[in-house]
């Protein structure tokens, strides 16, 4: 069966330091995958897209790997801050071949950084 | 910034009773999303659009239908509420990244 796993419900670590959140999916050949921030009582918002053809993204204090022989994602957060504490989801592609561009999310880790 | 408006942060209404959740985009997406999300459970989709008057279930469409009569309104329809429909929910519209509203929190007493 499709699954998407985020390895972590939550996860803590101290302000300064570099969060890393992990996606690991089977039974999917995604196009492509997402990350998306959650706060608290709040819609998800979207962060960033990697293709299935680039290894590496970048954001500011943001990095995305995308490993597809792994079948695994890198979400991480170089000098974390406390504001950075939110749950962060990942999301990849199920295209229902109507350019729907349908995603399927995982459940999310839920990020603290601890001052 | 593309804009997704859902009409009501908080709803309470009665065991079957028929809900109206309204979702409006700025943007001219063709796609939109009508998701809900519980604890432990994450985001489940529950029915998508891709362009008027279309429609598609997603994971777990049973007991709610919708309507997609102009391309920037997509609204969820539940036909007739049940206390496990109580939960949070998203709409969403998308090029690519998706773009979500604020939510709906719905009661169901």
């Amino acid at each position: 069966s499709q699954k998407i796993e985020q390895n972590s419900e939550a996860l803590n670590i101290q302000e300064g330091k570099t969060a890393t959140l992990t996606c690991n999916y089977t039974n999917y050949s995604p196009a492509y995958l997402q990350w998306y921030r959650q706060d608290p009582g709040r819609g998800p918002v979207f962060l960033l897209l990697i293709r299935e053809n680039e290894k590496e993204k970048r954001k500011e204090r943001l990095k995305v790997t995308f490993d597809t022989t792994l079948k695994q994602s890198l979400f991480h957060i170089t000098a974390s801050q406390p504001a950075d504490s939110a749950t962060y989801l990942c999301a990849l592609d199920v295209g229902s071949g109507a350019g729907s561009y349908q995603l399927t999310f995982g459940k999310g880790t839920k990020l603290s950084v601890i001052p | 910034d593309v804009k997704v408006t859902q009409s009501s942060r908080y709803l309470v209404k009665r065991t079957g009773e028929k809900v109206f959740l309204e979702c409006v985009q700025d943007m001219d997406h063709e796609n939109m999303f009508w998701y809900r999300q519980d604890p432990g459970l994450g985001l489940r989709l529950i029915y998508f659009s891709y362009d008027v008057k279309m429609k598609e279930k997603g994971d777990i469409p049973e007991g709610y239908s919708v309507s997609r009569e102009k391309k920037e309104r997509f609204s969820l329809i539940l036909e007739s509420a049940s206390t496990n429909q109580t939960s949070m929910y998203l709409c969403a519209s998308s090029a690519r990244g998706y773009t979500f509203g604020s939510g709906t929190r719905l009661t169901v007493v």
